[in-house]
């Protein structure tokens, strides 16, 4: 599926735990993006990023959360001391450009459960 | 204001028929771009077509088009022949603003399809 790669498929985490979700991007893309599925819902984005800097924030919890995207490595989606209300799909996406006309491709998504 | 209205939450269509799946958009960007995702049952996205906003002709890719009404602001995805495979979530999607930082796309609420035999 379009080759961008998340891990794990699958998270399961206790309250007050922390989760990390990883995306690596399709080959040739720098731009990042993290988007939030509930339940029967669409997508929500979350952040954007580009190597080492992130660029658009604005859907992002101002607490608990964080992302990055090294210059070496997978992006990383930090979810800290996690609540019930963080039981969500998380889906990473990537793109060659931030064109309007570019389309973003996405991993399987990260499914997170918190017991 | 919702960007992006899908207004079936879900349909029915029976095998190798047409079917034409509602979204709506709002935005006063003279520049954006129009998205079709599928979601199956197993959860992954899948990009299925794309439509820019100065694009004069209607896309189409295999069995999906995209009927672009620009001064109506909607971009209905018609699948031709339907199939059991086609059984899916499909949401609409928009990326505004040539250029601008952001560009993460917005999502509508989706349609549930579902193909009968």
């Amino acid at each position: 599926n379009a080759g961008v790669m998340q891990n794990p498929r699958h998270l399961v985490r206790r309250r007050g735990q922390e989760a990390r979700l990883r995306c690596s991007p399709m080959k040739g893309h720098s731009h990042v993006y993290w988007y939030r599925q509930l339940p029967e819902e669409g997508l929500k984005f979350m952040v954007y990023l580009q190597k080492e800097n992130i660029i658009d924030e604005s859907g992002m919890p101002k607490e608990r959360f964080s992302a990055e995207f090294p210059k070496e490595g997978p992006s990383i989606l930090r979810i800290q001391q996690v609540v019930r209300g963080d039981s969500a799909a998380y889906f990473c996406a990537s793109s060659k450009g931030r064109d309007a006309n570019q389309p973003q491709h996405f991993g399987d998504g990260t499914r997170l459960s918190i017991l | 204001a919702q960007k992006i209205t899908q207004t079936q939450p879900g349909m029915f269509v029976q095998e190798k028929e047409a079917v034409t799946l509602d979204c709506t958009y709002d935005t006063s960007d003279q520049s954006y771009g129009l998205f079709w995702y599928k979601q199956p049952s197993s959860g992954e996205m899948i990009f299925l077509i794309y439509q820019g906003s100065y694009d004069e002709q209607n896309a189409t890719e295999g069995r999906y088009s995209l009927n672009f009404q620009k001064a109506r602001k909607s971009a209905n995805l018609v699948i031709s022949a339907s199939q059991l495979g086609d059984s899916a979530m499909y949401f609409c999607a928009m990326r505004e603003g040539l250029g601008n930082a952001g560009n993460m796309l917005t999502f509508g609420g989706g349609t549930r399809l579902m193909v009968k035999p």
